[in-house]
């Protein structure tokens, strides 16, 4: 089944200690991006990745690192969270970008920082 | 960069009835408008999407209408049902870019 793959799905963690969000997808994709989304705010863009090794900072990336070692993999990388970084997170693959064919999106993951 | 504003937030339907979501953009060259689905606890899916070169598409009970003009596109659901109680949240890619920019959502609610 073609899918994007999120782990964990839920996670609470304390202020400070560093955590990954992992992302897999299984279509091939060239494109990748991570989104938060928060009430009253929508989806927000934080990293997205044009291939291996290209990546860009979206609309928030203050806080966040990723990597894209693998065409598969896109994992989200939070060194120093902090409480507003308390959000519902998706990952998201698209062939050629969503230009073409629109975004899959994972099953989101939910973070709590306290 | 792109603005895209969505209304209603908020939406509330009977069974049956139509409903009617409006988005508007601000970048005119802005050329592919998707729709997503998101229903609790799962991801946004892609439910249907317009090109700008298209003034209006169908997907059985889903419409999408596209106004280059005004810069507005809409989505429409006719004979609604439980099922389609969900978030929706249209989204538009600016010219020279891969990112979606997505509106604030519309919480949709069919009533039985």
């Amino acid at each position: 089944e073609a899918q994007v793959t999120q782990n964990p799905r839920y996670l609470i963690t304390v202020t400070g200690k560093k955590l990954t969000v992992t992302c897999s997808q299984n279509m091939n994709h060239e494109y990748m991006s991570w989104y938060r989304q928060d009430p009253g705010l929508g989806l927000r863009q934080i990293y997205y990745s044009m291939n291996v090794e290209v990546t860009d900072k979206g609309d928030v990336p203050e806080g966040y690192k990723v990597s894209r070692k693998e065409k598969r993999n896109f994992p989200l990388i939070l060194e120093s969270p902090s409480p507003n970084q308390t959000s519902l997170y998706f990952c998201a693959s698209s062939l050629l970008g969503a230009r073409s064919y629109g975004y899959t999106f994972g099953s989101g993951t939910r973070l709590t920082v306290v | 960069g792109e603005n895209v504003e969505q209304h209603p937030s908020t939406l509330s339907v009977q069974e049956g009835d139509s409903a009617v979501i409006k988005c508007t953009y601000s970048d005119s060259a802005s050329n592919y408008f998707p729709w997503y689905k998101q229903e609790l606890g799962k991801g946004p899916q892609l439910i249907i999407d317009i090109r700008s070169n298209v003034g209006e598409k169908k997907d059985q009970r889903i419409a999408v209408t596209l106004n280059k003009t005004a810069k507005h596109f809409s989505l429409h659901i006719t004979e609604t049902q439980p099922e389609d109680s969900a978030v929706y949240f249209c989204a538009a890619i600016p010219a020279g870019s891969y990112q979606l920019t997505f509106g604030k959502g519309t919480k949709l609610s069919v009533i039985p």
